[in-house]
């Protein structure tokens, strides 16, 4: 019952490094999503894939890039990590984009850049 | 454009009841909703669909109002498991957001003993 992985689940970065998160799910959904969370900020969405082959920004894109790179993996890159990019980053899945699909949560990777 | 959810906080006794408002400034297609435990993963709650239509899993109600383009999530006899952050999730009907799903800004639920 693996559901949704996310690694590494701590990174620390100095300005500037680059680094890329990965996310595999294995429920075979179709949609995977991106998100930060920032105290009092709430889950921000950064991309998401609605669907294996495409991608689609959310409210937060600036500064990171994704891939689908397979219906089972989606990962995001910081090609140059700002102090500003601190937070925890979540990846969620879901069987599809219809109303009524439930998304599921991966553990959460904490990230914090000097 | 995030959803607005209030209030930010609530603290409860155990038993007591509360309800968690959340309002989108766009036409609604679903309202997802889904509590955090301190340091882990969201986890799914219930879905409002349009027309009424409730699928969730948990001894907790929610209604939908469409005209209102808003949702309410009710926690009646609280227990000390319902503590958490809870966020809603508004799936936004057509266009450009179809198929994204974003959230409030959280509303952090206390119960005490």
């Amino acid at each position: 019952n693996a559901g949704v992985t996310q690694t590494p689940k701590f990174q620390v970065l100095k300005t500037g490094q680059s680094m890329t998160l990965q996310c595999a799910q294995d429920m075979n959904h179709n949609s995977m999503y991106w998100y930060r969370q920032d105290p009092g900020m709430g889950l921000r969405l950064i991309y998401y894939s609605a669907s294996e082959g495409t991608t689609d920004k959310g409210e937060v894109p600036n500064g990171y890039n994704v891939s689908r790179l397979n219906k089972r993996e989606f990962s995001l890159r910081l090609e140059s990590a700002a102090p500003s990019q601190t937070s925890v980053y979540f990846c969620a899945s879901r069987p599809g984009t219809g109303r009524a699909q439930p998304q599921h949560f991966g553990d959460g990777t904490r990230l914090s850049i000097l | 454009q995030q959803p607005v959810q209030s209030p930010q906080a609530v603290i409860l006794r155990e038993g007591e009841d509360a309800v968690i408002n959340c309002s989108s400034s766009k036409a609604l297609y679903s309202v997802h909703w889904y509590r955090q435990k301190h340091g882990e993963a969201p986890v799914f709650l219930m879905i409002l669909l349009k027309g009424g239509e409730q699928k969730g899993h948990e001894k907790i109600s929610a209604s939908f109002n469409e005209k209102k383009q808003q949702s309410s999530l009710y926690l009646t006899a609280s227990q000390l498991s319902y503590s958490g952050t809870y966020f809603c999730g508004p799936q936004n009907a057509g266009g450009t957001s179809y198929g994204k799903l974003t959230f409030g800004q959280g509303t952090i639920l206390t119960v005490h003993p």
